[in-house]
């Protein structure tokens, strides 16, 4: 089974900054790497599909790049409705979701 | 527009079985995968199986056989998911998402999810 481990598990980061977020699978996935963002009490929210597409609707700042084993989401001006936490999916063999990383504002 | 609407929280017996519900609407039901997603409180994301409505094929995570089956109900655009043998650990909210499997595996459409507390 692929594990995906993602860092950091937490982040604290202010209005504007660039903030990145790693996710590192064990052993080669591709391109087959998505990003979702959940803020609390809802479902997640697909953000970017097949390491850097992006999803219908989601605002640019949000980028990602990476292949192989190796993926980074970045956002690149955080907005106060960035607040979440955010998980990385492979989908190259099954599926399996990294631990999560929850965003604040510092 | 797509919308997957689940079934409402439920409060079960260790032992017992719950089935959980997903109504599909705003597309052809048969022409797209339903997964199933576990999420227990400060843990991550499981992902369970997914269904093909169109002619019933399962597929499963190896940690949920025997504790998971998926069925859908074509008239009625509904997915379902069984959970048997219930303990504290299957306390969790579960989620549906919609894929293509093929062609497009991501998790482009969620439902709200569905509480599932195990508890005497």
């Amino acid at each position: 089974d692929i594990q995906m481990t993602q860092s950091p598990s937490f982040l604290s980061a202010s209005v504007g900054d660039r903030v990145t977020i790693n996710c590192k699978a064990s052993q080669n996935i591709n391109k087959y790497l998505d990003w979702y963002q959940q803020k609390l009490g809802e479902a997640p929210k697909l953000l970017i599909y097949n390491r850097n597409s992006l999803h219908t609707g989601i605002p640019s700042r949000f980028s990602g790049s990476g292949s192989g084993t190796d993926f980074t989401l970045t956002i690149s001006s955080l907005q106060p409705e960035d607040v979440a936490t955010y998980f990385c999916l492979q989908h190259n063999s099954g599926w399996t979701f990294g631990g999560g990383t929850k965003l604040e504002l510092k | 527009q797509v919308q997957l609407q689940q079934s409402g929280a439920e409060l079960v017996k260790p032992g017992s079985s719950v089935k959980i519900s997903c109504k599909a609407s705003g597309y052809t039901f048969t022409s797209y995968d339903m997964h199933w997603i576990k999420q227990q409180p400060g843990n991550g994301l499981e992902w369970i199986g997914w269904i093909y409505p169109g002619n019933g094929n399962t597929k499963y995570n190896q940690k949920f056989n025997g504790k998971a089956t998926l069925t859908a109900d074509k008239s009625s655009s509904t997915a379902y998911m069984q959970l048997s043998s219930l303990t504290s650990e299957d306390s969790a909210v579960y989620f549906c998402a919609r894929s293509v499997v093929t062609v497009a595996p991501w998790f482009a459409y969620w439902g709200q999810g569905t509480l599932v507390t195990v508890s005497s």
